[in-house]
């Protein structure tokens, strides 16, 4: 069965820096876009990035463009996102999600992971 | 402020047909497909309808989605003491290179 499971979460100091990884199974991970989406303590949804099967296609929101950077490496089945000059807003759970959709205006995540949280506080 | 509008709470009593609203625009709704995820208390969001009105393996036919012009709407029929939850619709918005998000609707069962 499909499985994705994030780690990498943590506590840090505004500025500072962090490294999520996200391990799939049970599907052929270079088949499918993958994508980073995060919930903030009581908050709702908010998509933060997106990478398509061979990297060509990467999508930033506004809110994390420039600091942050999603990569994927299809040999270990795994999506990164690396996460830099971070911010008390950038306090949430971070979802790893399956996009099986190649177009865009149909896009969707079938599977999510569990979660990671990212604490940013002093 | 989300993109997508949704009523921020909706009730119901078992047996009960519900129905939760998403508004966009142009950019997202009125050109792109609707998807709507259910968020359990303390769980992950699970697909719930993609496609406007499509269900995933799993999902009961009470779910079903529809949308029309820039707006969708999510109903619960048979509502039942499980569905209450947090449900969320999404939308591709073209001019933002990504998907947006409702802000999320409170669905509770009395």
């Amino acid at each position: 069965q499909v499985q994705l499971v994030e780690s990498g979460g943590g506590l840090v100091k505004p500025g500072g820096s962090l490294r999520l990884s996200c391990a799939a199974s049970g599907f052929t991970f270079s088949n499918y876009y993958m994508s980073w989406i995060r919930q903030a303590p009581g908050k709702g949804l908010e998509w933060v990035s997106y990478i398509s099967s061979t990297t060509e296609t990467i999508y930033y929101a506004d809110s994390v463009k420039g600091r942050f950077t999603i990569s994927r490496d299809n040999a270990k089945n795994s999506l990164y996102l690396q996460m830099s000059g971070l911010r008390a807003e950038d306090t949430a759970v971070y979802y790893c999600a399956r996009a099986p959709e190649s177009l865009e205006w149909l896009l969707y995540f079938d599977h999510w992971g569990q979660g990671t949280l990212v604490t940013v506080s002093s | 402020q989300s993109v997508l509008t949704q009523p921020p709470s909706a009730s119901g009593t078992p047996g009960q047909r519900v129905t939760i609203s998403c508004s966009g625009s142009s950019s997202n709704i009125g050109t792109n497909t609707v998807n709507w995820y259910q968020q359990l208390p303390g769980t992950a969001p699970k697909l719930l309808i993609y496609s406007n009105n499509q269900r995933p393996s799993g999902v009961p036919d009470r779910f079903s989605g529809s949308k029309s012009g820039t707006s969708a709407s999510l109903a619960i029929s048979g509502l039942q003491s499980e569905d209450e939850a947090d449900y969320y619709c999404a939308a591709w918005h073209d001019s933002l290179n990504g998907p947006v998000f409702g802000g999320g609707t409170k669905l509770t069962v009395l």
